[in-house]
């Protein structure tokens, strides 16, 4: 069947650090990828999405790449800010299903 | 513009109560689908609702049910509450064969069952 794999949090990184959170899929088909992002107390947000390989989505400084080679898409910025501190869970959605399928999420702490 | 809109945002019910979420969808979305985020976890699929059809259903019992209204709004409902259904219930709408747009999620409802 279809799923996520995140990599275990929580990650601390101080201010202006470089963050990447990995994310691999299992999937049949072709799917679509998303990294979704969840503050304290609130629902999920999009951050970005691919939806064939080699696409780059990118938002906020946030960019992920859409490597079907190693069925990965990671969460990748250059400088985390504090207010970056959340919990970002990779998903993804396949051609036949409009359900989302959601890794565990990852946990990131920026301190200043 | 006004997103998905959940009400209530939380919830205390004791084991074997009935509960009802509810969930308005973001103005044009037309579809909604209900997920249940447990503590820790990231959000399980429950059903999807299309043309006030249940159009997907997850991995969960018959005790949770759903309905969708003709202005695309939708009810969440759970019999015979379990401990184990106390989780965040998240509502998420999107337009129909667009979802790789991705979804808009409401903020959600915290049940907890005592």
């Amino acid at each position: 069947g279809n799923s996520v794999t995140q990599m275990e949090g929580p990650v601390t990184l101080s201010e202006e650090a470089f963050l990447t959170i990995n994310c691999t899929y299992t999937a049949t088909g072709y799917p679509s990828l998303f990294w979704y992002v969840q503050y304290p107390g609130e629902g999920l947000q999009l951050l970005l999405k691919a939806t064939k390989a080699d696409d780059k989505g990118s938002n906020k400084g946030f960019e992920a790449t859409y490597r079907k080679e190693t069925t990965s898409f990671h969460l990748e910025k250059g400088s985390v800010q504090v207010s970056d501190s959340a919990v970002y869970f990779c998903a993804l959605t396949t051609y036949n299903t409009d359900k989302l399928i959601f890794g565990t999420g990852t946990r990131l702490q920026v301190f200043p | 513009d006004a997103g998905v809109t959940q009400s209530p945002t939380h919830l205390i019910k004791t084991r074997g109560q009935q509960v009802t979420l509810r969930c308005s969808p973001k103005s044009g979305h037309d579809t909604v689908s209900w997920y249940q985020q447990a503590l820790g976890q990231g959000p399980q699929f429950i059903f999807q609702y299309y043309e006030e059809e249940e159009r997907q259903r997850g991995n969960f019992p018959d005790r949770f049910s759903g309905h969708q209204f003709p202005n695309y709004s939708s009810e969440l409902n759970v019999n015979a509450l379990l401990l184990g259904d106390s989780a965040l219930y998240l509502c998420a709408s999107s337009l129909a064969e667009s979802v790789i747009y991705g979804y808009t999620f409401g903020s959600g409802t915290r049940l907890t069952v005592v």
